[in-house]
Order: structure tokens, then C-alpha cells, then sequence
């Protein structure tokens, strides 16, 4: 069965730093783009950040770019997102999500169970 | 990176058919024809319905159906059963190369 499991989510300051982990398996982890997703508590949606299946190409939210870094290690089957200077904002369920599209057009099919980041003081 | 426009909430009995509307902009839904609509449970992680407008994953329920026209995608359910109570987002890729979801819907059934 194909699945990612997010870890590293907890309790930061405002201000503080996070760096979530994702490992993927029962899929070829190098041919897929890789995308953090997150809800924040009742609210909707809010895609963060995606890479390329090589790393080559990394987009980001608006709000987030200069602050949160996406990188892979396809050696290890895992995706990170390191957070800097979070906000209360921020708080939310982080889920790591595979997109099936080659070229990544946001086909998002597998999703983990997500890690919860709360930004609180 | 605004959010796509979705209802709020809608509704409708058992057996009944809705559609939730999903409207963008000229720089995503009308640009591509890479628009995804997402089911959520509570406390449970989105799952994909539709992808490409119109396309479902294997062994997806026919009851779903997606379209499009102009900036606006629309998400159908037919034959509507108990299950299928739930929130639903829609997504769309963008010119900057983005992804952008809906605020979501909120499906009740009767």
C-alpha cells in the first residue's frame, strides 16, 4: 500500500523554529512531486509548499516563502519542511500529500494522517 | 494565491442529486484543466475524488462527476446516500506554478 507518514509536529513558541518529516512507502518515492498541506483548526485547506521529483524546482504559499524550506532526500524515501519565525496563525494539522501528476498539476492522492504544529506561547 | 470561491454549505435527501460550484479566475480554473475535488470526514485526511475536471480515481464511485466552464468548476453527486455527508474542497493548479484550494463545502444529507 502506497502511504507517507508525517512526524515532528508539536508546541513552538511564536517566533520558533519546527522541522517536519514525512517518509513515503510501497511507492517509488524519486518519480513523485512531493506537496505540504495544512488546516488550520475548523478551517479549510491551505496548500504551503511542493517539490520536484528531483528537487530542482520548489514553489512555496506566498505568506510562507524566506521563512519555511521544503527539501527531499529521495535516498531516504522522505520529504522535510522546516519552519522558521512561526506564528499563532500557523497552527494547524500539516499533511504531507503525493501528487501522481508527472509534471505536478496537483493531483494529490496520497495523504498522511498529518502532524499537528501548535504556535503558541 | 486567493482562495477558489466555494458555498459554504449545501444540502439535500437521500437519493437527491446537488452540485457544489468551485469559481477561480482566468489564471487557474480557466486557465487549466487540472482542477481536483477532495471528500473530508471529520478528523479524517482528505481523500481525492476528481482529478483533471472531469476524472475519477479507480474505483470511484460514478455518483461523482466533475465540469467546467469558464472559471468556474462544478463537483455533481447523484443518487446522494448518507456517506456522502462531508466537506469537499476543490483545488486547481495556477500560472504561478502554485496549487490553491477552495474555502470548502459542507455537505449535508437530509
Amino acid at each position: 500500500e502506497d502511504q507517507v507518514v508525517e512526524s515532528g509536529g508539536g508546541l513552538v513558541q511564536p517566533g520558533g523554529s519546527l522541522r517536519l518529516s514525512c517518509a513515503g512507502s510501497g511507492f517509488s518515492f524519486s518519480n513523485y512531486w512531493m506537496n505540504w498541506v495544512r488546516q488550520a483548526p475548523g478551517k479549510g485547506l491551505e496548500w504551503v509548499a511542493r517539490i520536484k521529483q528531483d528537487g530542482s524546482e520548489i514553489y512555496y504559499l506566498d505568506s510562507v516563502k524566506g521563512r519555511f524550506t521544503i527539501s527531499r532526500d529521495n535516498a531516504k524515501n522522505s520529504v522535510y519542511l522546516l519552519m522558521n519565525s512561526l506564528r499563532v496563525e500557523e497552527t494547524a494539522v500539516y499533511y504531507c500529500v503525493r501528487d501522481f501528476h508527472y509534471y505536478g498539476a496537483g493531483h494529490l492522492d496520497v495523504w498522511g494522517r498529518g502532524t499537528t504544529v501548535t504556535v503558541s506561547s | 494565491q486567493s482562495a477558489l470561491t466555494q458555498p459554504a454549505s449545501v444540502s439535500g435527501s437521500p437519493g437527491q442529486s446537488i452540485t457544489i460550484s468551485c469559481t477561480g479566475t482566468s489564471s487557474d480554473i480557466g486557465r487549466y484543466n487540472y482542477v481536483s475535488w477532495y471528500q473530508q470526514h471529520p478528523g479524517k485526511a482528505p481523500k481525492l475524488m476528481i482529478f483533471d475536471v472531469r476524472n475519477r480515481p479507480s474505483g470511484l464511485s460514478n455518483r461523482f462527476s466533475g465540469s467546467k466552464s469558464g472559471n468556474t468548476a462544478s463537483l455533481s453527486i447523484s443518487g446522494l446516500q448518507a456517506e456522502d455527508e462531508a466537506d469537499y474542497y476543490c483545488s486547481s493548479y495556477t500560472s504561478d506554478n502554485t496549487l490553491v484550494f477552495g474555502g470548502g463545502t459542507k455537505l449535508t444529507v437530509l
